[in-house]
This record gives C-alpha cells, sequence and structure tokens, in this order.
C-alpha cells in the first residue's frame, strides 16, 4: 500500500519568501501525484497533478512540483508567497496500477505567511 | 462551472440520533469518494464508489457507518447511532475514472458536531 509523508507540519513565512514543502511517497510502481491547498474554511482545490511526461509540474496561483523519481518525491515550490496563500497544503498519491482511483493523502503542512 | 454539492453544510446533533448526509457528484463522474477530516487524523478515506457500486469501505467503521449511492445523482452516508467522536469535516469527492486520471474534485465539506 501507498503511503505519503510531508515532514514540516506548520511553515512560517513573510511574504514574498520563497516556498518549499515536502513531500515523500513510499510506493514501488507507477504513480500519480497531487497537490492540494484547503483555504481556511473552505474545501480541497487541486493545485497541481503529475502523470507523465516532463517532472517540473506548473500549476494555478504561480505553485510548481517537481518528480524526483530516484527521491519518491513531489516537492512544492514557489518562489515569493503571498499572504493570501495561506492554507494548509496537502500531497496525495494514487497508485497507477493498482486498478482504482483511491488517493492516498499525507497529513498536510499548514502554511503561514506573515503581511 | 461542475461542482459536487454537499448538504447539510453544517449539523449539529445529540449523542444517538442518526444523521445522514448528502453529496450529488458532479454530472458524468462515475467514481464518489467520502472522507472524514478531523484535526488528529487528517484526511482519512471512509468508502468509494465505482459506478453506484461500493469498491472499498474499509475505512469505514461497519456498526455505525454506512454509504450509499441511490442513483448516480445521489451519495449518503449515514452515522447511526451517532457518537462524539464522530464530529469531524465530511468531504464527498467525485471524479470520472478515466484511465490516467485520477483527479479529485471535492464538495465544500459538512462540518458535523455530535454533542
Amino acid at each position: 500500500a501507498q503511503s505519503v509523508s510531508q515532514h514540516n507540519h506548520h511553515v512560517i513565512l513573510s511574504e514574498a519568501a520563497s516556498l518549499e514543502l515536502g513531500c515523500n511517497y513510499s510506493y514501488g510502481g507507477t504513480v500519480n501525484l497531487f497537490w492540494y491547498v484547503q483555504y481556511p474554511g473552505q474545501h480541497l482545490q487541486l493545485l497541481l497533478k503529475y502523470f507523465s511526461g516532463d517532472p517540473l509540474v506548473k500549476g494555478i496561483k504561480g505553485f510548481e512540483a517537481e518528480f524526483i523519481k530516484s527521491k519518491f518525491s513531489f516537492n512544492l515550490r514557489k518562489p515569493s508567497v503571498q499572504w493570501s496563500d495561506t492554507a494548509e497544503y496537502f500531497c496525495a498519491v494514487n497508485a497507477f496500477n493498482s486498478g482504482n482511483e483511491k488517493l492516498t493523502f499525507g497529513t498536510g503542512t499548514r502554511l503561514t505567511i506573515i503581511p | 462551472d461542475a461542482r459536487v454539492t454537499q448538504t447539510p453544510r453544517d449539523k449539529v446533533t445529540e449523542m444517538g440520533q442518526e444523521v445522514t448526509m448528502r453529496c450529488q457528484p458532479i454530472l458524468g463522474h462515475n467514481t464518489v469518494f467520502w472522507y472524514r477530516q478531523t484535526m488528529m487524523q487528517g484526511l482519512e478515506l471512509l468508502a468509494y464508489f465505482r459506478n453506484r457500486a461500493p469498491l472499498d469501505d474499509s475505512g469505514m467503521p461497519k456498526d455505525r457507518f454506512s454509504a450509499e449511492m441511490p442513483d448516480a445523482t445521489l451519495a449518503t452516508l449515514k452515522i447511526q447511532p451517532s457518537e462524539p467522536r464522530d464530529s469531524a469535516v465530511y468531504f464527498c469527492a467525485s471524479g470520472h475514472g478515466l484511465a490516467g486520471s485520477r483527479e479529485q474534485f471535492f464538495g465544500p465539506g459538512t462540518r458535523l458536531t455530535v454533542l
């Protein structure tokens, strides 16, 4: 079974700082990878996804993530954060060959941006 | 703009009462997921349907929880009897289950408080 680790539980940054949130997964086969964002009081929304091809994926709101297969990682980055990026961020993995659409989520990283 | 809808948005009930949460997936989506989100456990998958058939409900306490899809436009999650430890936000998500897709679209959630 697949699992996802997000080691940063709470990250606090000032506006304009650069962001990198870690995500590691454990699964030996082909994976689909996702980052979801949950703004305070709202539902999860997709930020970006990786299925195949270019391992550097660009998403909405200036976010990007890089899939490094050898490290089983899919870290999320943003060069300059804004106060409005304050939210909880979830990494998720789907085992592509498992024949189902289940996503396994990490425990989430709470991001607080200080104006 | 197609969205997953959930009702009710908030529910406060007393221990022992029956609770029914409803979800309308995005039209054309054939996979439906129920998640529970708590501070302690994060986002947990409770049950998962494809083409209205339950594929995986291993995350759901069987003695009190039940999930059904009476038709393609309605999914229900029922708790009977409810307990204070069931207090959480319950999210429904849907997807179209195409090969390689795996993207899930989340509803706004039902915040359940059991007193």
